[in-house]
């Protein structure tokens, strides 16, 4: 079973929707992760959360929001989809002195 | 912002060691030095980690200087499916911390 899954796997989508990526972790962490990958390669942080703390990353626009039902899952909410938005999302968790572990990614393509 | 850098490129000989260094000389006594690698576009992959102490497994070694401000991942006999960005990063095992990625370096393993 893969431990940490992201659907959709691929998302074409209009300027000006709203979208959602879900992420769900099988493996009992703490804390969950979203990263954005550009077309240069970087891997810039966007979001940790735990069951306490929402941390952002203060260069992601207000329109990036994640929501977390449970434990297992942080979703990624994005409202009015820009262009510069498009990109790959990738969902990460881990345990408290544990390593990170990485989603399979989701490639976002807005047009 | 990270607190790595690395070359943004290496070539290695099929069959050779590949050594890939990593400056972190901001690095604090708390924090381990991780690395990871991402093979084309999936999501980024474990390899090895360490405090101080060097270390190996079975897919790398890594030595961490003395003075912990630099690393050096060791691929003792590389293959053409070690050609991948090669990703240090430096964190503390407590959760909820906004892990950080540089560039990487992008491995070409060559015939």
């Amino acid at each position: 079973d893969t431990a940490v899954s992201q659907t959709p796997k691929y998302l074409v989508t209009q300027m000006g929707n709203d979208k959602s990526i879900k992420c769900e972790q099988n493996l009992g962490h703490d804390t969950m992760y979203w990263y954005k990958q550009d077309s240069k390669k970087f891997l810039k942080i966007m979001f940790s959360y735990n069951n306490k703390e929402l941390i952002i990353n203060e260069t992601v626009p207000n329109r990036f929001s994640p929501k977390s039902p449970d434990k297992a899952h942080l979703n990624l909410h994005i409202n009015s989809l820009e262009l510069g938005d498009s990109a790959v999302y990738f969902c990460a968790s881990r345990r408290e002195n544990e390593k990170l572990f990485f989603g399979s990614g989701t490639q976002l393509s807005v047009l | 912002d990270a607190k790595t850098t690395q070359p943004p490129s290496m070539d290695c000989a099929e069959g050779r060691a590949a050594n890939l260094p990593c400056n972190h000389s901001t690095i604090s006594g708390n924090e381990y030095v991780y690395w990871y690698r991402q093979i084309h576009s999936q999501g980024p992959q474990y390899i090895i980690h360490g405090l101080k102490n060097n270390e190996t497994n079975e897919m790398a070694s890594l030595i961490i200087t003395e003075d912990r401000k630099s690393s050096t991942l060791i691929l003792p006999h590389a293959t053409l499916r070690d050609t991948a960005v090669y990703y240090c990063i430096v964190f503390p095992n407590n959760a909820g911390n906004m892990l950080t990625f540089g560039g990487g370096t992008r491995l070409m393993v060559k015939p």
